[in-house]
């Protein structure tokens, strides 16, 4: 069974503060790697993809991927109140998201004014 | 991002009727499509994965003919929910696969419609 492991949270930050959002995963062979922002009764709207180790930043977002320990992570600068929403990784096999994706349960963020 | 779009957005209906839910790529086509199911508090769990001109897949679990799949073209999938009882009331995601080439990403991406939100009575 492939699992996504997420820190439930609820995770709370001050605003313009960093916020670490992590992320484990139990398919070795998982190549891709993304993580969505749910708003409250809103779809996943994607975010961050990253398919090698290292670090990829876009804009107040860097999404950080460690394969050997199986593990990524999300990290927003600056954090705003309008990040505050519920933050899903997903991860695949396939490189790219042509196949089916495993999600997490996701972690709450609430950011405070 | 690309623009997947779902109609109805919300539906309530009556039990043991049948409820079709409509997922459409506006901008691009796609050949692959998911169909999710969310309930509250819990993650996405996919149900099947709908390939255009060929028969979905489902996971394991979910009853193939109760809710049935056509992706009849390439920017249009639907879900029909049949026979719909209280515990399919749910919030129903679908997602469309964008191929690369077109987009700043070098790979096939996910995106995700805006969700229709059934309620069996």
């Amino acid at each position: 069974q492939k699992e996504v492991e997420q820190n439930s949270g609820p995770l709370s930050v001050p605003e313009g503060a960093i916020a670490s959002l992590n992320c484990t995963y139990s398919d070795r062979g998982s190549q891709s790697f993304f993580w969505y922002r749910q708003y409250s009764g809103k779809s996943p709207e994607l975010i961050m993809s990253i398919y090698s180790n290292g670090d990829k930043e876009d804009g107040r977002f860097t999404a950080q991927l460690n394969k050997a320990s199986q593990y990524v992570s999300l990290l927003i600068r600056d954090s705003q109140p309008s990040d505050s929403a519920t933050y899903l990784c997903a991860v695949t096999a396939a490189l790219g998201g042509s196949e089916k994706l495993v999600f997490g349960k996701g972690t709450k963020l609430t950011v405070n004014p | 991002g690309a623009v997947v779009s779902q109609h109805p957005s919300r539906v309530i209906c009556k039990s043991g009727t049948s409820v079709k839910i409509e997922c459409r790529s506006l901008d691009f086509q796609a050949t692959t499509m998911f169909w999710y199911r969310q309930f509250p508090k819990q993650s996405l769990m996919l149900m099947a994965t709908s390939n255009e001109g060929s028969k979905a897949t489902y996971e394991q679990g979910v009853e193939k003919d109760k809710f049935l799949i056509n992706h009849a073209s390439l920017t249009l999938s639907t879900l029909t929910v049949t026979s719909a009882h209280p515990e399919d009331s749910s919030f129903y995601i679908c997602s469309a696969v964008r191929l690369a080439g077109g987009s700043t990403s070098s790979y096939n991406e996910q995106f995700f419609g805006p969700g229709t939100r059934l309620t069996v009575l």
